[in-house]
């Protein structure tokens, strides 16, 4: 399986934007880039999925490298609701499971 | 609409003993997976199911682990002659389709072996 590489931990203060990076330089034509996360005592909760452009929607952002080795999970205004476990995950199209590597842990500074 | 549910959410038993962790899945939804967790670890695949079989048992980690769908719809996971490595919250999720972008997980249940 193509893995990610994410830092272990980040820090951000509350009600400004927040870069959650990942590589996956060894992501193939196939692969979906697909982020989930979660909330403490909460399953996870998908957040967003590209394959090559950039995606937006009402969670966030999704900004993807133009050789696909990299994106950053764009969070456009954190909250202390942000507060949670970020996973960066490569999922072939047609992929069954998902596998989850072990995330970014975001602190929201009020 | 109600999301997957679990139950019990928490299970404390004694090592040797064996123990039934269910899951009900969004109604409707074919794929269903499990998947645990230890603690401070990410999430580990142990099963899925597409409708009542299940093509992908990879994940599970010995022959103690066992899991069932029936209908189409609710899953037993199944833990015989538990021992303390197997305490972790153990998470179940469904998807519309087995390649639906989406999965959507419950809250857990977690298992504590004494």
């Amino acid at each position: 399986d193509a893995k990610t590489t994410q830092p272990n931990s980040m820090e951000s203060n509350e009600e400004e934007p927040v870069h959650l990076p990942c590589n996956h330089s060894t992501i193939s034509g196939t692969d979906y880039i697909h982020w989930y996360r979660q909330l403490p005592s909460q399953g996870p909760e998908y957040v967003i999925h590209g394959l090559t452009s950039n995606v937006n929607n009402r969670m966030a952002s999704l900004a993807i490298a133009e050789d696909r080795k990299s994106s950053t999970l764009i969070l456009h205004r954190a909250t202390l609701r942000d507060a949670a476990v970020y996973y960066c995950i490569l999922r072939a199209y047609r992929d069954d499971k998902i596998i989850f590597g072990k995330g970014t842990r975001l602190h929201i500074l009020p | 609409g109600a999301g997957v549910s679990q139950s019990p959410s928490n299970k404390v038993t004694e090592k040797g003993k064996d123990v039934e962790l269910r899951c009900d899945p969004i109604s409707g939804h074919t794929a269903l997976y499990w998947y645990r967790q230890s603690l401070g670890q990410g999430l580990e695949f142990l099963i899925y199911f597409q409708g009542n079989s299940a093509p992908d048992k990879s994940g599970l980690p010995s022959d103690r682990f066992s899991a069932e769908r029936t209908g189409g719809s609710v899953s037993t996971l199944t833990i015989q002659r538990t021992q303390q490595e197997d305490s972790a919250v153990y998470l179940c999720a469904s998807s519309l389709r087995r390649d639906s972008y989406e999965q959507y997980f419950g809250p857990g249940t977690r298992l504590t072996v004494t």
